[in-house]
């Protein structure tokens, strides 16, 4: 079955900085990729999601980019603020909508 | 939409009774989806469930697990008997008809066996 690593475990960074989570699959036809982002207590909510006919996709401070070659996909946040810390989460699914979910960073952003 | 509705939010119980676990989908979707959710293991789908039928459950821990969707509109994780091992947070999730649909969770159950 499909494997997906996420990294790093944690990140810490300055407001206003950028913040980059990667994640890798093992499984070449997997080719959905949402990324959820969960606050503490709260349920996961996706933020973004890329297809696999698309490299790279935006929504504001938030893009996805995804090398389907490399297998492997990333979350960048620019202008990072307070609200944006939480544990962001990657995932991997091919056409059966069973998500394969990574094992989640923890993104801390300091006033 | 009203999204995922679980109850209920908190359960506390002591360690080998019946625990049931329940979860309306939003209307229309096709798919639902049970997971854990620990430190440890992170989050891990049990079971999930295409027009009312389980088609993966390979996710469940043991036989103390089952899961039912006898309507389109409800779902319920049963744990009997419960363990202490058994303590999570635990969602579902529901997605609509199609391939590569994304999921929607719930505000999950917090489950403490004592």
């Amino acid at each position: 079955g499909e494997n997906v690593e996420q990294h790093p475990s944690t990140l810490s960074v300055q407001e206003g900085d950028s913040a980059v989570i990667k994640c890798t699959y093992s499984d070449s036809a997997s080719n959905y990729f949402p990324w959820y982002k969960q606050e503490l207590g709260k349920r996961p909510q996706l933020i973004i999601d890329i297809r696999s006919n698309v490299g790279e996709k935006k929504d504001q401070r938030i893009a996805v980019t995804l090398n389907k070659t490399a297998k492997h996909f990333s979350l960048h946040i620019t202008e990072t603020q307070p609200e944006d810390s939480a544990v962001y989460f990657c995932a991997a699914s091919e056409n059966f909508n069973k998500f394969y979910f990574g094992s989640g960073t923890k993104l801390n952003v300091k006033p | 939409d009203a999204g995922v509705i679980q109850s209920p939010r908190h359960e506390v119980t002591e360690m080998g009774q019946e625990v049931t676990l329940r979860c309306k989908p939003i209307s229309g979707h096709d798919y639902l989806f049970w997971y854990r959710q620990t430190m440890m293991r992170g989050l891990e789908l049990l079971i999930y469930f295409n027009n009312n039928v389980p088609i993966d459950d390979s996710g469940m821990p043991e036989d103390r697990f089952s899961a039912k969707m006898p309507n389109a509109s409800f779902s319920t994780l049963k744990i009997q008997p419960s363990e202490p091992r058994d303590s999570a947070v635990y969602f579902c999730a529901s997605s609509p008809t199609g391939t590569n649909q994304p999921q929607h969770f719930g505000d999950g159950t917090r489950l403490s066996i004592l």
